[in-house]
């Protein structure tokens, strides 16, 4: 069965700093990994997602996640955070049936 | 183009009672998906519809909840009777295609509706 998990439910960083939301992965296949986020009072929205041709991906916002098979991980970073990125991150890996398994979601908090 | 559509955005029921929950998909998707995340816990899936059948429907928790996507349009999904349980936010999502792996495999999320069982 494949699973994920988010380190961290609370991640808080400066206005300006390095942004790093980690995410591992288990699968016993090679996987579809994606990040979603969701704004306050919105839908989950996708942020990027890694479909076996690069290993890093580039997503919307100027996130973008570096998938690692040998670390089983797919972590998102932005080299600056803004103030409006504050939301909940979600990582989530597809199966075979095309259902997303996700992860419990990171909380992120930026302050000024 | 329109986004996938939920409602109602929020609904607040006593146990035993009844609620239906509808999702209108994004025009031509022809994939369905329902998820509900659980106060506290991670975002789960429910079912899958291709057009108007059930694709995989492993997720449901047990008969007490029942979807439907009539003519392969708009889903609902009712809960009867709830339960203290039930709480959370309920989510609907659509694609395009499940296999081409070119962008149209991508899962939209709607708002979701918040679904509270008193």
């Amino acid at each position: 069965a494949q699973s994920v998990t988010q380190l961290g439910s609370h991640v808080s960083v400066s206005e300006g700093a390095l942004v790093l939301l980690r995410c591992n992965y288990s699968s016993s296949v090679p996987p579809y990994l994606f990040w979603y986020v969701q704004y306050p009072n919105q839908g989950l929205q996708l942020l990027l997602k890694y479909t076996s041709a690069a290993t890093l991906v580039k997503g919307i916002n100027g996130f973008e996640a570096e998938f690692k098979k040998s670390e089983t991980s797919f972590h998102l970073t932005k080299p600056s955070a803004h103030m409006s990125d504050a939301a909940e991150y979600f990582c989530a890996v597809r199966n075979a049936g095309n259902m997303l398994t996700f992860g419990g979601g990171t909380r992120l908090m930026v302050k000024p | 183009e329109a986004g996938v559509t939920q409602f109602p955005s929020h609904s607040v029921i006593e146990k035993g009672q009844t609620v239906t929950l509808r999702c209108d998909p994004i025009s031509g998707h022809d994939n369905l998906y329902w998820y509900r995340r659980v106060m506290g816990k991670e975002i789960k899936f429910l079912l899958h519809f291709v057009k108007e059948s059930k694709q995989d429907e492993s997720g449901m928790p047990n008969n007490r909840f029942l979807a439907e996507r009539t003519g392969g349009t708009y889903s609902t999904l009712k809960v009867q009777p709830a339960e203290l349980e039930d709480s959370g936010v309920y989510f609907c999502a659509s694609s395009q295609d499940r296999f081409s792996g070119q962008g149209r495999d991508t899962q939209y999320f709607g708002p979701g509706t918040r679904l509270t069982v008193l």
